[in-house]
């Protein structure tokens, strides 16, 4: 059973508009979200986290959302630029120490 | 070098070679972990090191054998593998286990 879900495998947005990527997650315990970003051929990137006790988590252009009740979370992006298209992945943990659950990741290509 | 490196890029093995898969950091961290990549799945965590002991062995096959001989290096000594073991495979650190992780590119691997 998958625990944290990205439904959209991919997503197209143009060049300044507003990118939103959202993520779903089933496990009540889960307190920590973060966000990667990954290129061809390269790791993952740690983007932004957020706990529970928080609704809103603000970086530059990297907005993440989080909805508790709806176990829903979101990246917004905002400008999108064409650098930014790569496979983002949503991760989520129970507790300090626990593992991260990762989702299967979203295509964000921004074109211009 | 800096961050989290790992050796080779690209392996090709046959089904009943052996090889290893090497990863280093320079972060000076405590934890270090290998992942999974396949395509269309999520990340998938294989083995945990948090001050040089498993703390982790998410029911791998045996044909997966990590070693962590300090707390900089990592390998994954890979042996009669099958085809379906043919993924990306993603080292990554962090401080100590269930902080923030650093990943390395990855290592492509193709069994044959």
């Amino acid at each position: 059973d998958q625990q944290v879900k990205q439904n959209s495998p991919s997503l197209s947005v143009q060049e300044g508009r507003i990118s939103i990527l959202n993520c779903d997650y089933t496990n009540s315990m889960f307190d920590y979200f973060l966000w990667y970003k990954k290129y061809p051929a390269e790791g993952p990137t740690f983007l932004i986290s957020i706990s529970s006790i928080k609704d809103k988590n603000e970086d530059g252009r990297f907005t993440v959302f989080l909805n508790k009740s709806a176990k829903h979370l979101s990246l917004h992006i905002v400008p999108s630029q064409p650098g930014d298209s790569a496979v983002y992945f949503c991760a989520a943990s129970a507790g300090n120490t626990d593992k991260l659950i990762f989702g299967t990741g979203t295509r964000l290509q921004v074109f211009p | 070098e800096t961050g989290v490196t790992q050796t080779p890029r690209h392996l090709v093995m046959g089904m009943t070679n052996k090889k290893s898969l090497k990863c280093e950091q320079h972060l000076g961290h405590n934890a270090m972990y290998w992942y999974k990549q396949s395509a269309k799945k999520p990340l998938e965590l294989m083995f945990v090191y948090n001050f040089k002991e498993q703390t982790e062995n998410n029911s791998v096959p045996s044909r997966f054998s990590p070693e962590c001989p300090n707390s900089s290096h990592l390998f994954l000594h890979l042996h009669t593998l099958q085809p379906e073991d043919s993924a990306l495979y993603l080292c990554a650190s962090s401080q100590v286990q269930g902080d923030e992780q650093f990943f390395g590119p990855g290592t492509r691997l193709t069994v044959l």
